[in-house]
């Protein structure tokens, strides 16, 4: 099937730390995986994505990596800060159609 | 970059009653979508829309309840239909790029919140 699991559903870190959010899909033909942040009464919005013929992206404090063997990405965000607070989906697509399949979402907390 | 509105940004309706929500792009897409985020829930798709043929539905969702139109490469509408409390959410519209890089990228509206008495 294409189900996405993903881990933690909450995640609360201190100001500065380290966050990483963890993504398992299950379809080995997914090639694309987004990751969207949302904040409250917000829409999704689009901070980072990879495809399956790379391993790791990053952009400033904020990486994906993905693990086409183990089929798993996961968030990594760096030096983080009270704005990141926010729910964070990730996405899968690709494979025997053009649709994303969601995680349930991370609620991210940075305690000032 | 693109802006993608919709209207209206947050409704409250009578259960029984009909709500169209608009989707509007400032340039020109490939694909629409529209997804139903229940309270603190995840994002679960309802139907791509086609322009100029009917829109492809997911499990669980059918035309007569949710009925889309979208008339050019810019525009959509989602029709919630004979509302019940249930349908109480959050609609978003998305919508991908020609010249996106990847071209499967989705970026979303900023939502319709709709509460159902």
């Amino acid at each position: 099937g294409e189900n996405v699991e993903q881990h933690p559903s909450t995640l609360s870190v201190q100001e500065g730390d380290s966050a990483v959010i963890k993504c398992t899909y299950s379809d080995s033909a997914s090639n694309y995986f987004p990751w969207y942040k949302q904040e409250l009464g917000k829409g999704p919005q689009l901070i980072i994505d990879i495809r399956s013929n790379v391993g790791e992206k990053k952009d400033q404090r904020i990486a994906v990596t993905l693990n086409k063997t183990a089929k798993h990405f996961s968030l990594h965000i760096t030096e983080t800060q009270p704005e990141d607070s926010a729910v964070y989906f990730c996405a899968r697509g690709g494979g025997s159609n053009y649709k994303l399949t969601f995680g349930k979402g991370t609620l991210l907390t940075v305690n000032p | 970059s693109a802006v993608i509105s919709q209207k209206p940004s947050r409704d409250i309706c009578q259960r029984g009653t009909s709500l169209t929500i608009q989707c509007q792009v400032d340039s020109q897409v490939t694909m629409m979508f529209w997804y139903r985020q229940q309270p603190g829930q995840s994002l679960t798709l309802i139907a791509t829309a086609n322009q100029g043929s009917e829109a492809t539905y997911e499990s669980g969702f059918v035309i007569d309840k949710f009925p889309i139109s979208r008339p050019n490469l810019t525009f959509s509408t989602l029709t919630v239909s004979n509302m019940s409390p249930e349908d109480s959410s959050i609609y978003l519209c998305s919508v991908e790029f020609p010249s996106a890089t990847p071209i499967e990228t989705q970026y979303f509206g900023p939502g319709t919140r709709l509460l159902v008495l």
